[in-house]
């Protein structure tokens, strides 16, 4: 079945350090892939997201790029901040009406100063 | 504006007991779906409306569990004989149109906690 696997946590870095979270998915067709973070205490949110192969898409500073080839969208930061930790998570939804998302486990980010 | 609602925040139960809870999605949005959280997981599709009916309930795991949003608008998820395997973060979300390529806004969530 179509799935979302990203890499697991926690992953801990300094400020201005440079960030990639893996995600690599499986699906039958042409899906969007999303970026969603939680930040502590607070909802999920959309980060980014890309609708089809070879998209990018951004959004505070950070940026994923849809790989059809790879079947990856993974997630990327240059210089990230101590405000940046939250648990991301990837998924992944069909463009048919009410198509649900599908979420890879999610990956816990702490940034220290 | 207002964003996605759930109440309670925090709901504690006992084994057996009834519960609902609830969802007050985005004015004007017309899809609404709701995913269940366990620990250490992402979010797991239970159930989709559009407007007041329930389009994909392929997602809920049992009878036990049962969805309504009778005026469109809030919906109540409703779970009997509640077990301690359904302890989890109940989430809502809507979305202003129902393609899949389009943002889905969450609620913060219900934490259900059956002993």
């Amino acid at each position: 079945g179509d799935s979302v696997t990203q890499m697991e946590g926690p992953v801990t870095l300094s400020e201005e350090a440079f960030l990639t979270i893996n995600c690599t998915y499986t699906a039958t067709g042409y899906p969007s892939l999303f970026w969603y973070v939680q930040y502590p205490g607070e909802g999920l949110q959309l980060l980014l997201k890309a609708t089809k192969a070879d998209d990018k898409g951004s959004n505070k500073g950070f940026e994923a790029t849809y790989r059809k080839e790879t079947t990856s969208f993974h997630l990327e930061k240059g210089s990230v901040q101590v405000s940046d930790s939250a648990v991301y998570f990837c998924a992944l939804s069909f463009n048919q009406a009410g198509t649900a998302l599908i979420f890879g486990k999610g990956t816990t980010l702490s940034v220290s100063s | 504006g207002a964003g996605v609602s759930q109440t309670p925040s925090n709901k504690v139960t006992e084994k057996g007991k009834y519960v609902e809870l609830r969802c007050d999605p985005i004015s004007g949005h017309t899809a609404l779906y709701w995913y269940r959280q366990s620990l250490g997981q992402g979010p797991e599709f239970l159930i989709y409306f559009q407007g007041t009916g329930a389009a994909d309930d392929s997602g809920l795991p049992n009878d036990r569990f049962f969805a309504v949003r009778p005026e469109g608008s809030v919906s109540t998820l409703k779970i009997q004989r509640t077990e301690r395997g359904d302890s989890a973060v109940y989430l809502c979300a809507s979305s202003l149109v129902p393609s899949g390529s389009n943002e889905q806004f969450f609620g913060p969530g219900t934490r259900l906690t059956v002993l």
